[in-house]
This record gives C-alpha cells, structure tokens and sequence, in this order.
C-alpha cells in the first residue's frame, strides 16, 4: 500500500501567516492527491482535488501544488476560521489511504 | 438538499456484528461510487471501503478485508455497511462519503457520521 507522510504533524500559526503543508507519497502517484479539512467534532470537507484543482465554494487563499511524490497545501493568509486539522488523500490504487493529519494551532 | 445521514451505529461486543446504513438524498445516488472512512477517537481518518456507482466493483482496506462488507440499494438511494467480527480496533466514527470522479477521484460530500464502540 502506498504511504503518505504529511509534515509538519502539527503547527502553531497567527492570524495573517502564510502556512505550509506537505504531504509525501511513497511513490510516484501522478496528481492522483486531495485535500480536506476538519474542525473538533465535524466530518472532513474537502478544499482540493486533483492535487491543485479548488473545490467551488473553498476560500482562493487555499491551493495545492505538486505532482509525482511531494506535494503541498497553502493557506496564502490564515484566517481564525482556518484552525483545523488537514489531511491528505491519494486516490492512485486501492487502498486508498490518507496521511497522518497536520493540525494548524492558534499562537 | 444534497446529503447524506447514517445510521446504524452502537455498542458491540467483540466478535459481534453491526450493519451501518448511510441515506443519500439530492443526488442521482446511482451515479456516484461511494465510500466509508472511520476515525477513530482522537485519531486520523482511515479509509474503509469503497463501491461503484452499479455496486458491481467493490474494495476494501486490509485492516478489514474478509470481515467487513459494503454494498448499495440503488433503488432505495442507500449504502450499507455489514461489519462482522468486530474487534475493540473497530471502535470509531464511520463515515459514508461520496466519490466524484472528474479530474481525479475525491470526496466531496459527507455525512455527520455514526460512532461504533467494540467493548465488552
């Protein structure tokens, strides 16, 4: 099964900073990747599909970028509302499986 | 509205059985493939299972295979979940999702989930 390794596990972040997010495949998975996020008590939501596409309704200050192995989720501004947990997910072979989760904190 | 809500939920005991139920509404359910992911308390999100839109194909994780089995009612709009040997490992919020496959393959609606407890 391939393995996806998110980094860093957990930040701490102010309102306004640029945050970053990757997330690491154990190979090559084309731009087979998503991306969502979830807050204490709700069910996932998802932010990108296709490793860079932005579901509609999701904030422009959220984007994904890369392809093959690594790739990456960027909140350009962090908002209050953006304090959650986010995962990644591959969608190249069964199983399908996600990464570890990244929990972005309030400083 | 376009949701879904499960349904099914409890407490078990080891080495029992629970068949989880998951209502779609507002969407041609016929359609789309669809998916369970657990998580348990305090953890990350695991996938579960998937099937197509016809119920033809199905798939599972390893962590499940041979004990755990997902099928659908079309007709009835629903997606099932029948989970047999259940182990204290089980015990987590099952969520059904729904697959869209253009431009890639991802979830893009959840329901609230059901919470299984596996414990004597």
């Amino acid at each position: 099964a391939i393995q996806m390794t998110q980094s860093p596990s957990s930040l701490s972040a102010s309102v306004g900073d640029r945050v970053t997010i990757t997330c690491r495949a154990s190979q090559d998975i084309g731009s087979d990747l998503s991306w969502y996020q979830q807050k204490p008590g709700r069910a996932p939501k998802l932010l990108i599909f296709g490793a860079s596409n932005l579901q509609s309704g999701v904030p422009s200050r959220f984007s994904g970028s890369g392809s093959g192995t690594d790739f990456t989720l960027t909140i350009g501004s962090l908002q209050p509302e953006d304090f959650a947990t986010y995962y990644c997910l591959h969608d190249y072979n069964y199983p399908r499986t996600f990464g570890q989760g990244t929990t972005v904190e309030i400083k | 509205e376009v949701q879904l809500l499960e349904s099914g939920g409890g407490l078990v005991q080891p080495g029992g059985s629970l068949r989880l139920s998951c209502a779609a509404s507002g969407f041609t359910f016929s359609s789309y493939a669809m998916s369970w992911v657990r998580q348990a308390p305090g953890k990350g999100l695991e996938w579960v299972s998937a099937i197509s839109g016809s119920g033809g194909s199905t798939y599972y994780a390893d962590s499940v295979k041979g004990r755990f089995t997902i099928s659908r009612d079309n007709a009835k709009n629903s997606l099932y979940l029948q989970m047999n040997s259940l182990r204290a490992e089980d015990t987590a919020v099952y969520y059904c999702a729904k697959v869209t496959q253009r431009w890639g393959w991802y979830f893009d609606l959840w329901g609230r989930g059901t919470l299984v407890t596996v414990s004597s």
